[in-house]
């Protein structure tokens, strides 16, 4: 059963351009969302996080925005640099802490 | 910055043998997690320690995988006997406690490698 979903494996855009990675999940318990970016062979590190008292969050070039009627979240990437070329990860944490990830998504940046 | 430590980087292993890999979380940290990620797929949970006891561990193979943290510092996973589907990320990674804004560090991971 996955409850977190993540269901395209591969995006790409033009340095400069909007990013938007999509997640869903299928647990309306979850109430907490992260994204992770993760580089090859490096382990996950984390970028933003949303509760879901909230329907968006900005830190910087990246806005996650979280729709909870849907069960949707998206992070986006303004504008997106080379730089962020990497597997981006949406998790939500069960009660225990443990979180559950989604499959990922590669970003590919072209310059 | 504190980061989480995890040994080996890299390890090729034959089936049936040993193996076993080290983390060392952010000093301080009293939450201690072991995923493992299959190429293409997202890290999934196998053990989850706080300081020294298991919290968690209904998706570790018990019959080949055992995880410690005696003293409630760093923790070893070993892997016996090690068989082909066992290649993957190990990653480590920790946090000072299971709420919702205690975000978890992940170590550099472990590349296993089973031949």
């Amino acid at each position: 059963d996955q409850q977190v979903k993540q269901n395209s494996p591969s995006l790409s855009v033009q340095e400069g351009r909007i990013s938007i990675l999509n997640c869903d999940y299928t647990n309306s318990m979850f109430d907490y969302f992260l994204w992770y970016k993760k580089y090859p062979a490096e382990g996950p590190t984390f970028l933003i996080s949303i509760s879901s008292i909230k329907d968006k969050n900005e830190d910087g070039r990246f806005t996650v925005f979280l729709n909870k009627s849907a069960k949707h979240l998206s992070l986006h990437i303004v504008p997106s640099q080379p730089g962020d070329s990497a597997v981006y990860f949406c998790a939500a944490p069960r009660d225990t802490g443990k979180l559950i990830f989604g499959q990922g998504t590669t970003l590919q940046v072209k310059p | 910055e504190a980061e989480v430590a995890q040994s080996p980087r890299y390890k090729i292993t034959e089936k049936s043998q040993a193996v076993a890999f080290w983390c060392d979380p952010i000093s301080g940290h009293a939450t201690l997690y072991w995923y493992r990620q299959i190429l293409g797929q997202g890290p999934e949970l196998l053990v989850q320690f706080q300081d020294e006891s298991v919290v968690d561990d209904s998706q570790l193979p018990k019959d080949r995988f055992s995880a410690e943290r005696l003293k409630g510092v760093d923790s070893t996973l070993k892997i016996q006997p090690a068989e082909l589907g066992d290649s993957a990320m190990y990653l480590c990674a920790s946090s000072p406690g299971t709420g919702e804004s205690d975000t978890q560090y992940f170590g550099p991971g472990t590349r296993l490698t089973v031949l």
